[in-house]
């Protein structure tokens, strides 16, 4: 069973580009979450989704940033005109049915 | 609302030290609490998970123990070794009805020197 995937591992984008970040959770795992670690700080909650919805999105800057979790394909979390202050690693987590979440190994986004 | 520390914020101990790590958290309603390995640049690894009802896991030279009432766990780490070098998180997850997210301290960097 692997584990979750997420890809690009490292994005590098130049200021006003948009970045598109995928996750493919574990198998059977229907609960999705992205965290975002921005440099020397901890990792904070962005958005939690189930497949087609948006389950809490508190976490979420309320401009440039959406995220999806479509019937088909993994989840896409998706920041237009980017910033340098978005450059992060951003992390995507799954669980199933809300409950232990295991974390893929990242996307680092550098925005030049 | 949720927030969680940890102290100290680095640690640094020779080779064959025990060692605790502390994490506090503000809320004592939580679901879990969950310590995490985090290699540079590398992603996630779960080291332990402690239910709300349980006070201590153990896996190997770890062990985590968990107070809520008190809002603390810590995390022994018994005769360390330079493999053991890396970021410690830790994080609770809020109830259900607030969302089911995790909120992590913002880490303890450990050098274990040999």
């Amino acid at each position: 069973n692997a584990g979750v995937m997420q890809n690009p591992r490292h994005l590098v984008r130049r200021r006003g580009q948009e970045a598109r970040l995928r996750c493919s959770p574990m198998k059977g795992h229907s609960h999705v979450y992205w965290y975002r670690q921005l440099p020397e700080e901890g990792l904070k909650f962005m958005v939690y989704l189930q497949k087609e919805n948006i389950i809490d999105e508190s976490g979420m800057p309320k401009e440039r940033f959406s995220a999806e979790f479509p019937k088909e394909g993994p989840s896409i979390l998706r920041i237009q005109q980017v910033v340098r202050g978005d450059s992060a690693a951003y992390f995507c987590a799954s669980s199933p049915i809300a409950l232990e979440q295991y974390f893929g190994p990242g996307t680092r986004l550098t925005v030049t | 609302k949720q927030e969680v520390t940890q102290i100290p914020a680095a640690l640094s101990v020779p080779e064959g030290e025990n060692l605790v790590l502390n994490c506090s958290f503000t809320d004592s309603a939580i679901y879990n609490l969950q310590w995490f390995r985090q290699d540079p640049g590398k992603g996630l690894t779960s080291l332990l998970l402690i239910q709300s009802s349980q006070r201590e896991q153990t896996s190997g030279r770890l062990n985590a123990s968990l107070d809520k009432s008190s809002g603390r766990s810590t995390l022994y780490i018994a005769a360390s070794q330079p493999g053991d070098s890396a970021t410690y998180l830790c994080a609770v997850k809020v109830p259900r009805e607030y969302g089911n997210k995790l909120v992590f301290g913002a880490g303890t960097i450990l050098r274990v020197k040999s």
